[in-house]
């Protein structure tokens, strides 16, 4: 496997369902992301982490939690949806500099999520 | 705080022609960094560019060419020749410096090559 790799690539869970979203990076970068793409909006940051640790949550529910288990992997913990959830979710990594500097993401082909 | 506008949702042209995809950002960081993404109907975002803001100098990669205007706080993307595999979404983004580095997206142009 090379790049950026998300499964499952389509998903369809009801609204009691618990299911997860797993990420995995082959680049040797040390900063990972979850973002959410809704039809006719930009695509929303939903979390980060960097070297591990979590360093940025943009507000979104509890309905979604995320796990760093190391620098290669990512998931995306999912309970309880509301159908307005639905949308593709995309993972990317970045290598982040410690110090000044900034690098492009490179983006997985996303999970389609459908909350029925 | 940070915004990307792509005025453009969507923009059809004939295939050879040549286009011009636009992007205007805001930000009130003296140091800050541009980028495009292609998204194909695949789904996966392709890293097209990364341009930082002190470098003004514009750049081709073989049919694509990128316009870096400070003055205008613009990051303008050209297709040469269109060919219809470059159909897709193209997505423009902005991060900042120390302390703002979110990514953060315009809402796509969405381009169709005609055959």
């Amino acid at each position: 496997e090379t790049g950026v790799t998300q499964t499952p690539r389509h998903l369809v869970m009801g609204m009691t369902n618990k299911k997860s979203l797993k990420c995995e990076q082959h680049l040797g970068h040390n900063a990972m992301y979850w973002y959410k793409q809704s039809a006719k909006k930009p695509l929303e940051l939903m979390f980060v982490y960097n070297f591990k640790e979590q360093t940025e949550n943009n507000s979104v529910p509890s309905r979604f939690s995320p796990e760093c288990p190391n620098s290669s992997h990512l998931f995306l913990h999912l309970h309880t949806l509301q159908p307005e959830d639905s949308a593709l979710y995309l993972c990317a990594s970045s290598q982040e500099p410690r110090q000044g500097g900034v690098y492009e993401q490179y983006f997985g082909p996303g999970t389609r999520l459908t909350v029925t | 705080a940070q915004k990307v506008t792509q005025a453009q949702t969507e923009i059809s042209v004939v295939e050879k022609e040549d286009v011009t995809l636009d992007c205007v950002y805001e930000t009130r960081d003296t140091t800050y960094y541009l980028f495009w993404y292609k998204q194909p109907p695949s789904g996966e975002l392709v890293f097209l560019i990364r341009r930082n803001s002190f470098d003004e100098q514009n750049e081709i990669s073989g049919r694509y060419s990128w316009n870096f205007q400070k003055s205008t706080s613009s990051f303008n993307f050209t297709i040469t020749a269109s060919q219809v595999v470059d159909s897709a979404v193209y997505f423009c983004a902005l991060r900042g410096n120390f302390g703002n580095e979110k990514l953060t997206f315009g809402t796509g142009t969405r381009l169709t090559i005609i055959p």
